[in-house]
């Protein structure tokens, strides 16, 4: 399809696993970001990626999280020793560029047992 | 820092109601503010947008003015539709940033 697409759909996974988180951006879209949506909360940013820089890693929460992006295209959001509070959906999303509209992918849901 | 603040849900109105649904904002210089809308099942996406102030974003029916003077975009419908069940986001990119920041949502039921 020509949308933004992550996979999984759905990850459970058991404390303290690692577990990793994929982002297809849309076709030459050069601007790419991460945002986490936990429970009744509005969306957290993450990280932004342009190509495959990242100017402001200041959003992850802590530093089991990384993110790389390879080839300007595919993202990966890793989380190492995972906790409980991880849980969320976590949401994609590109651009052609940063001033322009961001579409979102359907998102991973994380549920940390 | 940045921040959205819209009213909390849900918001429960019957078929052909007038919708508002209240977001003000703290930012510095100049954002740009936007609306999102999440269908039930699916992803993200842009509703309507504006990005200076006066400047009214408008779509499917939505409208938001940009008021400065206030700082708020509030969303507005004069008549929903079932089929605009969903949840709303109200959120804002500085200028010249990167960083989109959005409120927690509200989530708006429409009854037949």
């Amino acid at each position: 399809g020509a949308g933004v697409s992550q996979s999984p759909s759905n990850k459970v996974t058991e404390k303290g696993k690692d577990v990793e988180l994929r982002c297809d951006p849309i076709s030459g879209h050069t601007a790419l970001y991460w945002y986490r949506q936990s429970l009744g909360q509005g969306l957290e940013f993450l990280i932004y990626f342009q190509g495959n820089s990242a100017p402001d890693k200041s959003g992850l929460p802590s530093d089991r999280f990384s993110a790389e992006r390879t080839g300007g295209s595919v993202s990966t959001l890793t989380i190492q020793r995972t906790q409980q509070e991880d849980s969320a959906v976590y949401l994609c999303a590109s651009s052609t560029d940063v001033n322009q509209p961001q579409h979102f992918g359907d998102g991973t849901r994380l549920s940390i047992l | 820092g940045d921040s959205v603040t819209q009213m909390e849900g849900p918001v429960t109105l019957s078929e052909e109601a007038f919708l508002t649904i209240n977001c003000t904002y703290t930012a510095t210089g100049y954002p740009s503010l936007f609306w999102y809308v999440q269908y039930p099942g699916e992803g993200l996406q842009l509703l309507l947008k504006a990005t200076k102030a006066d400047d009214k974003g408008s779509n499917k029916g939505f409208e938001a003015t940009y008021r400065k003077e206030t700082t708020s975009f509030h969303l507005e419908k004069g008549s929903v539709q079932v089929s605009d069940s969903a949840v709303y986001f109200c959120a804002l990119r500085n200028t010249g940033g990167f960083k989109t920041i959005f409120g927690a949502g509200t989530r708006l039921f429409v009854k037949a």
